[in-house]
């Protein structure tokens, strides 16, 4: 089963901020948070991962409490093309299981 | 790069028929996988190859499901026969290289109605 629970949707206006929140309170020490998406009619796709650290990429920002309890993945200007689910996965690093919950469905509009 | 393809895009069949998907990994990817995703909820891994070989299969319905990645690339999935709760998209995905040697790379997937 997933250990990972999230809201099962939300709503962000274009430009701005989307703030995706993920409880992982049972996370081990050797776990890391993954986040996906999954654009409609589309395999998902890989976002971001981290460990204990805040991570930034091209694409997201992944904030992760001290405790390493919960997360927030930010899409910092979101668009219409980031309508999508998103995923957030705990794995252990250097594995490739991946188990997905329902995910949030994110819904941009103009 | 080419990412993973898949085929076909949709199939609608009848119950108890059989079908067949087929899926091209990743060029140099070692590992393959089979994901069924039934509609409102995430992928669910079905089988798992490392090249040629199984990994994982442990969630794969053996009395009516096979696959095979035979040369160690390409691979196929089957159902036979086909029951009305196979109904859902059928998706596949390579990893093996890089830095993200970990991670996954997704295809389109196939949807699958059964009646």
């Amino acid at each position: 089963d997933a250990k990972t629970t999230q809201p099962p949707s939300m709503d962000c206006a274009e430009g701005r901020a989307a703030n995706l929140p993920c409880n992982h309170s049972t996370i081990s020490g050797n776990e890391y948070v993954y986040w996906y998406r999954q654009i409609h009619s589309q395999g998902p796709q890989y976002i971001i991962h981290g460990l204990k650290n805040n991570e930034t990429n091209e694409m997201a920002s992944l904030i992760i409490t001290e405790d390493r309890k919960s997360s927030t993945l930010i899409l910092p200007h979101a668009t219409l093309r980031d309508t999508a689910v998103y995923y957030c996965i705990v794995r252990v690093y250097n594995t490739d299981k991946l188990i997905f919950g329902t995910g949030t469905r994110l819904q941009v509009f103009p | 790069e080419a990412g993973v393809a898949q085929s076909p895009r949709y199939k609608i069949i009848e119950k108890r028929q059989s079908v067949a998907f087929w899926c091209n990994p990743i060029s140099g990817h070692a590992t393959l996988y089979w994901y069924q995703q039934i509609l409102g909820q995430g992928p669910k891994l079905l089988i798992q190859f490392q090249n040629n070989g199984v990994v994982d299969d442990s969630q794969l319905p053996k009395d009516r499901f096979s696959a095979e990645r035979l040369k160690g690339v390409d691979s196929t999935l089957k159902i036979q026969p086909a029951k009305l709760e196979d109904s859902a998209v059928y998706l596949c995905a390579s990893s093996g290289q890089g830095v993200l040697v970990y991670e996954q790379f997704f295809g389109p997937g196939t949807r699958l109605t059964v009646l």
